[in-house]
């Protein structure tokens, strides 16, 4: 079963405005991961935050996490072309594995 | 650095046949694994590794089978295909299985079974 959930599923916005997704997830966790999947291709690692870290940044990306109401957000500021992709969030599972979520797909229009 | 390379990056089979997936990493990480990713599924863990000599079953292990084969390689075998695994699938590697390691992925296989 998929850990995380990802909200909204589709997301289309014009080059420059910010982009936010939200990822809901159902059992504690130490920490979530962020990945970006463009097409046709594997996913790439974007970050990860801490369960005792509230926000994390990472040049245009910025994390934020709500362990109280199991969700953390993504968001793109400033976005680009070469955003479009696919972002997922990741939860570990008990013995260590990652659960994904079902990903969100971003459209930015030049 | 190649990272992890998986082949083939496309494959059609027909019902009944066998295939292997072979996948490659040259990171000198501990741990490997496949998933498959299906529209509106996500990534569902098939089976992995957590050392060279272990594998365990993922969350959708039935009708296949894993190898691995030395530090660097990890294998996913369909002993007889069905339409039902008609899919992406991704090799991904980390570090080690503890809950801090970003996994690292190939650009995957993608499987069609006719």
């Amino acid at each position: 079963s998929q850990q995380g959930e990802e909200d909204p599923q589709a997301l289309s916005i014009q080059e420059g405005e910010n982009a936010t997704m939200n990822c809901s997830y159902k059992t504690s966790i130490n920490n979530l991961q962020w990945y970006r999947q463009n097409s046709g291709r594997g996913l790439v690692h974007l970050i990860l935050i801490r369960s005792n870290e509230r926000e994390k940044h990472s040049g245009r990306l910025r994390v934020t996490l709500d362990t109280s109401k199991k969700s953390s957000s993504l968001l793109i500021t400033a976005s680009r072309a070469a955003d479009t992709a696919s972002y997922f969030c990741a939860t570990v599972l008990g013995n260590n594995r990652l659960a994904f979520g079902k990903g969100n797909q971003v459209v930015v229009i030049p | 650095n190649a990272g992890v390379t998986q082949t083939p990056k496309f494959q059609v089979l027909k019902t009944g046949q066998s295939m292997t997936l072979q996948c490659a990493q040259d990171m000198n990480h501990n741990s490997m694994y496949w998933y498959r990713q299906d529209p509106g599924m996500g990534l569902r863990l098939i089976y992995y590794s957590a050392s060279e000599g272990t594998t365990d079953k993922g969350e959708v292990p039935n009708g296949y089978n894993v190898s691995r084969l030395n530090k660097r390689e990890f294998s996913l075998r369909l002993e007889s295909a069905a339409p039902s695994q008609t899919s992406v699938y991704f090799c991904a590697s980390s570090p080690r299985t503890v809950n801090d390691q970003p996994q690292h992925f190939g650009d995957g296989t993608r499987l069609s079974i006719l």
